[in-house]
């Protein structure tokens, strides 16, 4: 089935420690997204690739970096420079309408 | 910054009964989508009312667009338990983003 698969489901980092979320779409589109969700609240634009090898920051990319080195993925690894890192992070693709991953939830330990 | 404003932030309901939620916005825009949210989960895209179309019909789905007031209602009509999500509007002002609100929690009660 086509879809997007977002891995690991759970992750834990610790201090000074970067980590990397997998976003991989099977669906041939072109755009895809990172999004942060924080509890009770909306989505918030971390960065977005409208193309391979081509990446724009959203409205929070401070501590965040990308890659787009191949159409079907877009991981993003959240840096120890991003100091409040626990969130529920969601990657989307297609311009519209999006279409999403199942997310993956990251803590500190 | 989000330019969607869903209200009420939180709504609940019993099972049978009609369900309204509301989204403003500030700038004008191409389109206004309405995507759902089960706990725990990625959003699902539920319809998409163009700027010059006043009112969408999906199924139990409801969703008119007031491009004078900047506003649009989403209406789910006899809502069931399996209703219980999140709901958020997301505009489309050009460009390669959208805007997403930050959503109405609504609980249907069996």
């Amino acid at each position: 089935d086509g879809g997007i698969t977002q891995s690991p489901k759970y992750l834990f980092r610790k201090e000074g420690q970067n980590v990397t979320l997998s976003c991989e779409q099977n669906l041939n589109h072109d755009a895809m997204y990172w999004y942060r969700q924080d509890p009770g609240q909306g989505l918030r634009l971390i960065y977005y690739s409208q193309i391979v090898n081509d990446f724009q920051k959203g409205d929070i990319a401070e501590g965040y970096s990308v890659s787009r080195e191949k159409k079907e993925s877009f991981p993003l690894t959240v840096t120890s420079a991003q100091k409040n890192p626990t969130a529920f992070y969601l990657c989307a693709s297609n311009r519209q309408p999006q279409h999403f991953g199942d997310g993956t939830r990251l803590s500190i330990l | 910054s989000q330019q969607g404003e869903e209200d009420p932030q939180a709504l609940s309901i019993q099972e049978g009964e009609n369900a309204t939620m509301n989204c403003s916005y500030k700038t004008s825009i191409n389109n206004l989508q309405w995507y759902r949210q089960n706990s725990g989960r990625g959003l699902v895209h539920l319809i998409l009312i163009r700027s010059n179309e006043r009112e969408k019909h999906s199924g139990r789905l409801r969703v008119t667009l007031d491009t004078s007031k900047k506003s649009s209602s989403l209406l789910i009509t006899a809502s069931r338990a399996a209703d219980t999500a999140s709901y958020f509007c997301a505009t489309d002002r050009g460009g390669s983003r959208l805007t997403f609100g930050e959503g109405t929690q609504l609980t249907v009660n069996p």
